[in-house]
């Protein structure tokens, strides 16, 4: 069976640091791995995807997340945090050829 | 163009009452998913429809839950009887479907809030 983690529920950045939402995830199989956001009273964003073509993926609003086979690992950063970035992320694995498995999510605070 | 759209945005019910929730997909794709979004389980799936292939409803907690896709595009999800513990936000997804996993993508609606009083 295939599972997502997300190391921590909240995560506080002061704007302009470098923000790191970390991702681990458990598949038997190559997997097909993503990260989408959720702004408040809004549906899910995606951001990035991977899907083995290459380890570091860039997405969208300057988030990049690289795939690490070794240590089972597809955490998200950005250089610099805007406050715009404040929203709940989501990291999530294909599980077969399309339901998604969702993490518990992980919400981004961005302090001025 | 278009992206997934679903009404109600909200519907608040009394126990006990019936609800339907309507997500209309992007155009052209073959492929819908619903989604359930709540406090005590996260984000679950619900329920799946590949084109004129049976729906796989692996994921609908109980057999109050259906949901339908009517001529391939527009998808109702019912709940009968609402229970308070069906307050969530549903949210539906479409996706190509006719592709291979590393191209098809997700595209999520705004979703539908529901609350059972």
């Amino acid at each position: 069976a295939q599972s997502v983690t997300q190391l921590g529920s909240h995560v506080s950045v002061s704007e302009g640091a470098l923000v790191l939402l970390r991702c681990n995830y458990s598949s038997s199989v190559p997997p097909y791995l993503f990260w989408y956001v959720q702004y408040p009273n809004q549906g899910l964003q995606l951001l990035l995807k991977y899907t083995s073509a290459a380890t570091l993926v860039k997405g969208i609003n300057g988030f990049e997340a690289e795939f690490k086979k070794s240590e089972t690992s597809f955490h998200l950063t950005k250089p610099s945090a805007h406050m715009s970035d404040a929203a709940e992320y989501f990291c999530a694995v294909r599980s077969g050829s399309y339901k998604l498995i969702f993490g518990s999510g992980t919400r981004l605070l961005v302090r001025p | 163009g278009a992206g997934v759209s679903q009404s109600p945005s909200n519907k608040v019910t009394e126990k006990g009452k019936d609800v339907e929730l309507r997500c209309d997909p992007i155009s052209g794709h073959t492929a819908l998913y619903w989604y359930r979004q709540s406090l005590g389980q996260g984000l679950e799936f619900l329920i799946y429809f590949q084109g004129n292939s049976a729906p796989d409803k692996s994921g609908l907690p109980s057999d109050r839950f259906s949901a339908e896709r009517t001529g391939g595009s527009v998808s109702t999800l019912t709940i009968q009887r609402t229970q308070q513990e069906d307050s969530a936000v549903y949210l539906c997804a479409s996706s190509l479907g006719h592709v291979g996993p590393s191209t098809d993508t997700q595209y999520f609606g705004p979703g539908t809030r529901l609350t059972v009083l």
